[in-house]
């Protein structure tokens, strides 16, 4: 089974700190994915990277960055946390191909900004 | 560019009830279509997909749902719930030709009550 693990279920930081989300995959794949979820909102795509150190931007990128050194390895880095980026973010990931292949979820993590 | 309407954010239900959760998507191109579950404290869960070939696809647990091009739906089914299938429901939809990305739904809250 693929595994997708993001390091922290909770995270509580505040306003103006730099906050780093990782995520680990174990399966090899070539894409990983970020998303924030929030209620009536369903997931968003914060970024998406398909090869080591290559990133394009989601749908709402702003205030966020990403960094993707080794294929296994995909962070989520807030530069400068604010009050509107308490969410739950979610990363995926998944393997490329000619047909469709679906993405593996971590559990998630929840973060709150003070 | 594609869009997923998922009508009802919440769907109370008893045991052993039918169920229909309803899902509409926009896309000028050819689509693939997924319905993804998350129970509670965990990350996304693929349920089933809808590719190409027949219409109707099922899930191991019961479920099933119909691709209508003409409606431009995807709605979910079950004929008989369980307390167990308690979990917030997100619709997908992918271009065929750009498969790598998921627009979602907003979700659908199934409480299936005793």
């Amino acid at each position: 089974d693929v595994k997708v693990t993001q390091s922290s279920r909770y995270l509580v930081k505040r306003t103006g700190e730099k906050v780093f989300l990782e995520c680990v995959q174990d399966m090899d794949h070539e894409n990983m994915f970020w998303y924030r979820q929030d209620p009536g909102l369903g997931l968003r795509l914060i970024y998406f990277s398909y090869d080591v150190k290559m990133k394009e931007k989601g749908d709402i990128p702003e205030g966020y960055s990403v960094s993707r050194e080794k294929k296994e390895r995909f962070s989520l880095i807030l530069e400068s946390a604010s009050t509107n980026q308490t969410s739950m973010y979610l990363c995926a990931s998944s393997s490329p191909g000619v047909l469709w292949q679906p993405q593996h979820f971590g559990d998630g993590t929840r973060l709150s900004i003070l | 560019a594609q869009s997923v309407t998922q009508l009802d954010s919440q769907v109370p239900v008893f045991e052993e009830a039918p169920v229909e959760l309803r899902c509409n998507y926009s896309s000028s191109v050819s689509v693939y279509l997924f319905w993804y579950v998350q129970y509670p404290n965990q990350g996304l869960q693929l349920l089933l997909k809808y590719l190409s070939g027949s219409t109707l696809v099922e899930s191991i647990n019961g479920f099933e749902a119909e691709f209508n091009k003409s409606q431009t739906s995807f709605h979910l089914r079950k004929p008989s719930v369980h307390i167990s299938d308690t979990a917030e429901y997100f619709c997908a939809v992918s271009g065929a030709d750009s498969s790598y990305k998921l627009i979602f739904g907003s979700g659908t809250r199934l409480l299936v009550r005793p």
